[in-house]
């Protein structure tokens, strides 16, 4: 069984860029959620991915945006990127739109500059 | 509303000693508990979870967790820490709604666990 895998682990980005970030769901999952992890903070939910459809979202911006891919498979993309964006952002995926455990991902850790 | 607060922010105890990390939800529907673990580097694995049924939750790692509904409480226990226990933990609170589910965490709690 393969695990939650994101790419890159590591990122430096410059205030203004644009970003995308890379997750893998784990075998038989097909549901991905992406959470922000700002330093000292407990993760925050960012939004969920569905069947390829956004099907629910937290308190951020427009500028996060997300795909979901056939094989199930998820980008965050984060654009005009500010200096509070600087965080772990953890993927974890599950089954189903119900109460399925999530399984995380280590994460991307963003450094914005 | 759905919020959690993990009373603690650092919590320090000897090798062999009990582990006790405090959490308090605030929920208007039945509550779904979670405590997760994270080591450093990397993201957060699950230690167990409460839905329904009985209160007393066993997870990995010997942690166990009792669910008090009447002090809103979910607090987590291991009778004897080992070094390896040192980690930030995470209590968490979810009840699918609107099609989805999310999870909200608290603060966390980074335990120490000194020789």
């Amino acid at each position: 069984e393969t695990g939650v895998t994101q790419s890159p682990t590591h990122l430096i980005k410059t205030r203004g860029q644009q970003v995308t970030l890379r997750c893998s769901s784990q075998s038989g999952h097909n549901t991905v959620s992406w959470y922000q992890q700002a330093l000292g903070q407990g993760p925050q939910f960012i939004f969920q991915y569905y069947r390829e459809e956004e099907n629910g979202r937290g308190n951020f911006p427009p500028r996060f945006s997300g795909l979901q891919f056939p094989n199930y498979s998820s980008e965050l993309n984060v654009n005009a990127l500010e200096l509070d964006d600087s965080a772990l952002y953890l993927c974890a995926s599950s089954w189903g739109r119900g109460d399925s455990p999530l399984h995380f991902g280590n994460g991307t850790r963003l450094t914005v500059t | 509303a759905q919020s959690v607060t993990q009373l603690g922010s650092h919590v320090s105890v000897s090798e062999g000693a009990l582990v006790l990390l405090r959490c308090n939800y605030s929920s208007s529907v039945p509550p779904y508990l979670f405590w997760y673990v994270q080591y450093p580097n990397q993201g957060l694995q699950l230690l167990l979870k409460y839905t329904t049924g009985a209160t007393l939750v066993k997870g990995i790692n010997g942690f166990e967790a009792e669910f008090k509904k009447s002090e809103t409480s979910f607090h987590l226990t291991k009778p004897s820490a080992h070094m390896s226990d040192a980690a930030e933990y995470f209590c968490a609170v979810s009840r699918a709604s609107g099609g989805y589910n999310k999870l909200i965490f608290g603060a966390g709690t980074r335990l120490a666990v000194h020789p």
